[in-house]
C-alpha cells in the first residue's frame, strides 16, 4: 500500500471547518483513500473513503486532488468531540480483507 | 448502529498466562480482524480472517498467538504464554464485502504483570 505523510497535529476553532491534510505521491489507480480518527483511546472509527471523486457522508466531506497525489479530509463545523488522531489510509478496497497500516496521523485539537 | 463488542474491557495476567480475549463482530459482517496498540504508539494489525481461515497475518503474529471463530458470533485471540510486552489496548474489527470501513470495538486493555 502506497505511504501517507500528515502533519503531526493541528489546532481548530470550534463551529470553524477542519481541513486535514494527506500526501499519498505512490497512490496506486487502484488504491483508495481512507479516513479513521481515534478519540483518546477508544477504537479507531471509519469516517469515509473514496477514489477519486469528492466524497462526502454526514461526517466529513473528502476532497482528492486530480493527479490524486494528495487528499483533504474536511469536517464543516468542528465541535469539541472532534478532539482526535486523525488517520489518512490508502489500500485497495477491493479486497475487503486487507489490512489498514496506520501512520502517526495528525492530532486535531478543537478549542473552544 | 450495529457494533462490534469485546470482553473483558481490561484484563490483568501474570507473565506465562495464557490469555483469551473475545469479540462479537458485527452479524452480516465476513472478515475479522485484530489490532493492538503499545501505549503511546501506532495501531499495528495482527491478523485477518476469513472464511474460516487466516487470510494475512504480520510478523508481530507468530507461535504465541492463535484466533478462532468458535460459533457463529464469537471471534477470539489467544496468547498461548503472555509475555510483558504483549501489554497493549486489543481492538477487534469487522468489515463485510465491497471494501466498506471496518467498524472497530472499544478493545481490551491487557496488562501483562
Amino acid at each position: 500500500d502506497a505511504k501517507t505523510t500528515q502533519p503531526p497535529s493541528m489546532d481548530c476553532a470550534e463551529g470553524r471547518a477542519a481541513n486535514l491534510p494527506c500526501n499519498h505521491s505512490t497512490i496506486s489507480g487502484n488504491e483508495y483513500v481512507y479516513w479513521y480518527r481515534q478519540i483518546h483511546s477508544q477504537g479507531p472509527q471509519y469516517i469515509i473513503h473514496g477514489l477519486k471523486n469528492n466524497e462526502t457522508n454526514e461526517m466529513a466531506s473528502l476532497i482528492i486532488t486530480e493527479d490524486r497525489k494528495s487528499s483533504t479530509l474536511i469536517l464543516p463545523h468542528a465541535t469539541l468531540r472532534d478532539t482526535a488522531v486523525y488517520y489518512c489510509i490508502v489500500r485497495v478496497a477491493a479486497n475487503a480483507g486487507n489490512m489498514l497500516t496506520f501512520g502517526g496521523g495528525t492530532r486535531l485539537m478543537v478549542k473552544p | 448502529e450495529p457494533e462490534v463488542t469485546q470482553t473483558p474491557s481490561h484484563q490483568v495476567t501474570q507473565m506465562g498466562q495464557e490469555v483469551i480475549l473475545r469479540c462479537v463482530p458485527i452479524s452480516n459482517h465476513l472478515y475479522f480482524y485484530w489490532y493492538r496498540q503499545i501505549l503511546g504508539q501506532k495501531v499495528e494489525f495482527l491478523v485477518s480472517f476469513y472464511n474460516n481461515e487466516i487470510s494475512e497475518k504480520s510478523e508481530i503474529f507468530d507461535d504465541q498467538f492463535s484466533v478462532e471463530r468458535p460459533d457463529g458470533s464469537n471471534f477470539t485471540l489467544k496468547i498461548r504464554s503472555t509475555k510483558l510486552e504483549d501489554s497493549a489496548m486489543y481492538f477487534c474489527a469487522s468489515s463485510g464485502t465491497g471494501g466498506d470501513g471496518y467498524t472497530f470495538g472499544s478493545g481490551t486493555r491487557l496488562t501483562v504483570v
